[in-house]
């Protein structure tokens, strides 16, 4: 089955700095990976996915790119801000039955600094 | 936009006791899910719900849980003889279609405590 590695498990960056959170997994007929943002006391929020069958998706300050011959995908956040604090899970699906499920990743405690 | 809903908040039972955990999905989503996070580890997951029946369930997933869509909008997750070990949040989860087409949505998710 599915095995989903996240890398690292804290992050401390500066207001302004850029963050990268990188993830593994192991099933190759893996096509679709979410990234979510958890804030305290909330439930995983959806902050932006790839398919694979691209290699990078942007969407403003958030971009998230796929390498399929390596099996990983990455977060990053550039011109980070205090509200981007939180933890943040990437996953990937895993097709037991027919409408999968989401492996995730350990998270990875994001802290910016103002 | 439209969420997914989830109550209680915070549920805290006697150990032995049966509990039921209640969502409503977003309308349009035909595929439900739950799974729970223990205090401060990863989400795991436990069972997947199409067309009124379990389509997978994990190895946690086991006789004391059970999943029921009693009509068009709710989505319940009962346990029938609580254990410390389940206390957990359980989240909810809907999507439009299966995990390899669309994105799945999650509600915040009930606290439950076990004594």
């Amino acid at each position: 089955g599915e095995n989903v590695e996240q890398h690292p498990s804290t992050l401390s960056v500066q207001e302004g700095d850029s963050a990268v959170i990188k993830c593994t997994y192991s099933d190759s007929a893996s096509n679709y990976f979410p990234w979510y943002k958890q804030e305290l006391g909330k439930g995983p929020q959806l902050i932006i996915d790839i398919r694979s069958n691209v290699g990078e998706k942007k969407d403003q300050r958030i971009a998230v790119t796929l390498n399929k011959t390596a099996k990983h995908f990455s977060l990053h956040i550039t011109e980070t801000q205090p509200e981007d604090s939180a933890v943040y899970f990437c996953a990937a699906p895993h097709y037991g039955g027919s409408q999968g499920n989401l492996i995730f990743g350990k998270g990875t405690k994001l802290s910016v600094k103002p | 936009e439209p969420e997914v809903t989830q109550t209680p908040s915070h549920q805290v039972t006697q150990m032995g006791q049966e509990v039921i955990l209640r969502c409503v999905p977003i309308s349009n989503h035909l595929y439900f899910y739950w799974y729970r996070q223990i205090l401060g580890q990863k989400v795991e997951f436990l069972v997947s719900f199409y067309n009124n029946e379990i389509s997978e369930k994990s190895e946690i997933f086991d006789d004391q849980f059970s999943v029921e869509r009693p009509d068009g909008s709710n989505f319940t997750l009962k346990i029938r003889s609580t254990k410390l070990e389940d206390s957990a949040m359980y989240f909810c989860a809907s999507s439009e279609e299966d995990s390899s087409r669309s994105a799945q949505h999650f509600g915040d998710g009930t606290r439950l405590s076990i004594l």
